[in-house]
C-alpha cells in the first residue's frame, strides 16, 4: 500500500487531455511538500518529467503539466499521442515516522 | 551526457550479503547527493538510500536500517550499496539516481538502468 494513492489506470484517445491524480495526506502532500511525476517505458529506467510541482526538465514536452492543491497533485497531458502510453508515478516526502522520500503506486496510461 | 552504470548484482540465498555498485560519468560527482530506488518484480518505486556529496550524512528506509550501508568514493566516481541480511522482500531492481533539490525537496533527475538482487534459495 503506498502511501501516495494514484489510479492504477487511465486512458485517452490521440489529441485528448488526461489527468492522473496523485493523493497524499496531512503527513506528505498536505503538509506543503513538493511533488514530483517520472514516466516510465517497460523495461527502462523511470525519466523526471515534472519536478517541483510544476517545472518541466530540458527536452520534456510541454504537453505536461503539473499542479498541487490540498493533499493532492495532478499531471495533465495535453495532445495525447501513442508514444506517451507508460507508467507514471508521483513522489514526494513523508514526515511521518522517521521521515522518507516516497512514490506512489504508479499509473498506467494506454492510449487508445 | 550523464551517465550511470550499476553494476554487481545477482542471484543470493536469504541471509547472506551482496554489495551493488553505481559508476557515474559526465558530471561532478562530488557535488551531488546520490540515491538507491529499488523496484520489485511488476511493482511500483521505493526509495532506499541517500549519500550526502562528501559522505557525511546517510539515510535509510526504514525496511533497511541496520542491515544495508550506503557508501560512495569521490575519487572513483563511484557510489555503493552494502547488503547484509538479504529476505525474499529484496528482490528487486535497484537504480542509482542522482539526486537534486535539498532536503524535503529532493527528486531524481537521473537514473541509472539497474541491477537485479535476487533473494532465492
Amino acid at each position: 500500500q503506498s502511501v501516495l494513492t494514484q489510479p492504477p489506470s487511465v486512458s485517452g484517445a490521440p489529441g485528448q487531455r488526461v489527468t492522473i491524480s496523485c493523493t497524499g495526506s496531512s503527513s506528505n502532500i498536505g503538509a506543503s511538500y513538493d511533488v514530483n511525476w517520472y514516466q516510465q517505458f517497460p523495461g527502462t529506467a523511470p525519466k523526471l518529467l515534472i519536478y517541483v510541482n510544476r517545472y518541466r526538465p530540458s527536452g520534456v514536452p510541454d504537453r505536461f503539466s503539473g499542479s498541487k492543491s490540498g493533499m493532492s497533485a495532478s499531471l495533465a497531458i495535453t495532445g495525447l499521442q501513442a508514444e506517451d502510453e507508460a507508467e507514471y508515478y508521483c513522489q514526494s516526502y513523508d514526515s511521518s515516522l522517521s521521515g522518507s522520500w516516497v512514490f506512489g503506486g504508479g499509473t498506467k496510461l494506454t492510449v487508445l | 551526457e550523464v551517465q550511470l552504470v550499476e553494476s554487481g548484482g545477482g542471484l543470493v540465498q536469504p541471509g547472506r550479503s551482496l554489495k551493488v555498485s553505481c559508476t557515474a560519468s559526465g558530471f561532478g560527482f562530488s557535488s551531488y547527493w546520490m540515491s538507491w530506488v529499488r523496484q520489485a518484480p511488476g511493482t511500483g518505486l521505493q526509495w532506499v538510500a541517500h549519500i550526502k556529496e562528501d559522505g557525511s550524512a546517510k539515510s535509510y528506509v526504514d525496511s533497511v536500517k541496520g542491515r544495508f550501508t550506503i557508501s560512495r568514493d569521490n575519487a572513483k566516481n563511484s557510489m555503493y550499496l552494502q547488503m547484509n541480511s538479504l529476505t525474499v522482500e529484496d528482490t528487486a531492481l535497484y537504480y542509482c539516481a542522482r539526486r537534486q533539490g535539498s532536503g524535503s525537496s529532493a527528486y531524481f533527475d537521473y537514473w541509472g538502468q539497474g541491477v537485479l538482487v535476487t533473494v532465492s534459495s
